[in-house]
């Protein structure tokens, strides 16, 4: 079956712009995790959506991070005011909800420049 | 002191060659364990569960030591496409459900 798909696969943006980045889960999954990895670095988780329970977001580095999951399926992540040091991969994974599998979209390489 | 902590290497082998990785974790409540693969420039990708009896897939083994909250990985008769970076990740629930901790990964190259 079709796995999790993220768009845009790069995004080169102007520090100060605001990007949006989309997900889409594997159909049925009901969790879904945005992760970033910097290059050379480990994932750094940064919000979890299960059902329609309030999202964690405890890994938000700054208020100009943000993320939405409509319907419970499609996830964006929007980053306002782009710096530098948001340059990284912005990884997607999703899960059933009921095991603690998580699986990967092939992520979003952000570059500000 | 990390969550889950692992050998960053690189480790160098030979093809052929057996190969083990070692993982520490913190959290003692911990109840799932994982292996994740990731190439370079690629997305992670579930490679084993690791269950408490010990698992094997093929050339490869799992195991769980709860007392010493340590995790193992084995590859026998290494394969040049084994080469890549090896995730150790255990489960950190929180109030809202179903989290991960991914290590920092241990990156081992297969040569000829």
């Amino acid at each position: 079956g079709a796995g999790v798909s993220q768009s845009p696969s790069n995004k080169v943006t102007e520090k100060g712009k605001d990007v949006e980045l989309r997900c889409d889960p594997i159909s049925g999954h009901t969790a879904l995790y945005w992760y970033r990895q910097s290059l050379g670095q480990g994932l750094e988780f940064l919000i979890y959506f299960q059902g329609n329970s309030a999202p964690d977001k405890s890994g938000l580095p700054s208020d100009r991070f943000s993320a939405e999951r409509t319907g419970g399926s499609v996830s964006t992540l929007t980053i306002q005011r782009t710096q530098q040091e948001d340059s990284a991969v912005y990884l997607c994974a999703s899960g059933r909800g009921s095991t603690y599998e998580q699986y990967f979209g092939p992520g979003t390489r952000l570059t500000v420049t | 002191r990390k969550e889950v902590e692992q050998d960053p290497g690189p480790f160098n082998v030979p093809e052929g060659a057996t190969v083990a990785f070692n993982c520490t974790y913190s959290n003692s409540a911990s109840q799932s364990f994982f292996w994740y693969r990731q190439d370079c420039r690629k997305e992670p990708k579930l490679l084993m569960s690791v269950y408490s009896s010990g698992n094997e897939d093929g050339r490869f083994t799992a195991q769980l030591n709860r007392a010493s909250q340590y995790i193992s990985l084995l590859i026998r008769d290494s394969k040049l496409s084994d080469s890549a970076t090896y995730l150790c990740v255990v489960n950190s629930d929180n109030n809202a459900g179903n989290m991960l901790t991914f290590g920092g990964g241990t990156r081992l190259m297969v040569k000829p």
